[in-house]
């Protein structure tokens, strides 16, 4: 099955600055990547997604990017703030959703 | 729309006994699927469901049962619990896929968080 490997495992950044997360996946039947955001004792909440046949997709401060060839994808957020403190986990599924597997995560803690 | 709806929200259990956790969604909804969340390791995939009376095994299935009488209830069912079930478990739901119509997102419910003694 799918393995999704992503990093780091931690990440604090400035208030202001960019933060990246990245995420490589094994399964090159996989189609669709998205970006989850969990806060502290809440369900993960959808902030993005990119599909196969697109390369970049941006969301005002957030942006992901997908290289197909390398298996591998990425989460940029621009002019953090302190609200984007959270656990962020990739993800990546077959054409048919099916069997979505996830990233460990990463906790993002935006310092002001 | 209440979305996604899991109860109880906390349990305790017994080694050896067994429950259900339940997960209902309002969305019309033909996907449903449910996945524990241990620190470290993200979530993993137990079980899923395309459609009613359809269900499949994910990553991690032993140990739990589903069944999908209807489209809506998306019921786990823990057989004999183990303190490695020890877990935050969440249900999810998402329009199914269609040709011509890519990957859905996923919906998640607010979680129960279950402890085994």
């Amino acid at each position: 099955g799918e393995n999704v490997e992503q990093h780091p495992s931690t990440l604090s950044v400035q208030e202001g600055d960019s933060a990246v997360i990245k995420c490589t996946y094994s399964d090159s039947a996989s189609n669709y990547f998205p970006w989850y955001k969990q806060e502290l004792g809440k369900r993960p909440q959808l902030i993005i997604d990119i599909r196969s046949n697109v390369g970049e997709k941006k969301d005002q401060r957030i942006a992901v990017t997908l290289n197909k060839t390398a298996k591998h994808f990425s989460l940029h957020i621009t002019e953090t703030q302190p609200e984007d403190s959270a656990v962020y986990f990739c993800a990546a599924a077959p054409y048919n959703n099916n069997d979505m597997r996830f990233g460990a995560g990463t906790r993002l803690t935006v310092k002001p | 729309n209440a979305g996604v709806t899991q109860t109880p929200k906390f349990q305790v259990l017994k080694t050896g006994q067994s429950m259900t956790l339940q997960c209902a969604q309002d969305m019309n909804h033909e996907y449903m699927s449910w996945y524990r969340q241990d620190p470290g390791m993200g979530l993993r995939l137990i079980h899923y469901s395309v459609g009613a009376g359809i269900t499949d095994q994910g990553e991690v299935p032993n140990g739990y049962n589903v069944s999908r009488s209807t489209t809506e209830d998306f019921p786990l069912r823990l057989l004999s619990a183990a303190p490695s079930q020890t877990s935050v478990y969440f249900c999810a739901s998402s329009l199914a896929h269609h040709p011509g119509n890519s990957n859905q997102p996923q919906h998640f419910g607010d979680g129960t968080r279950l402890s085994i003694l």
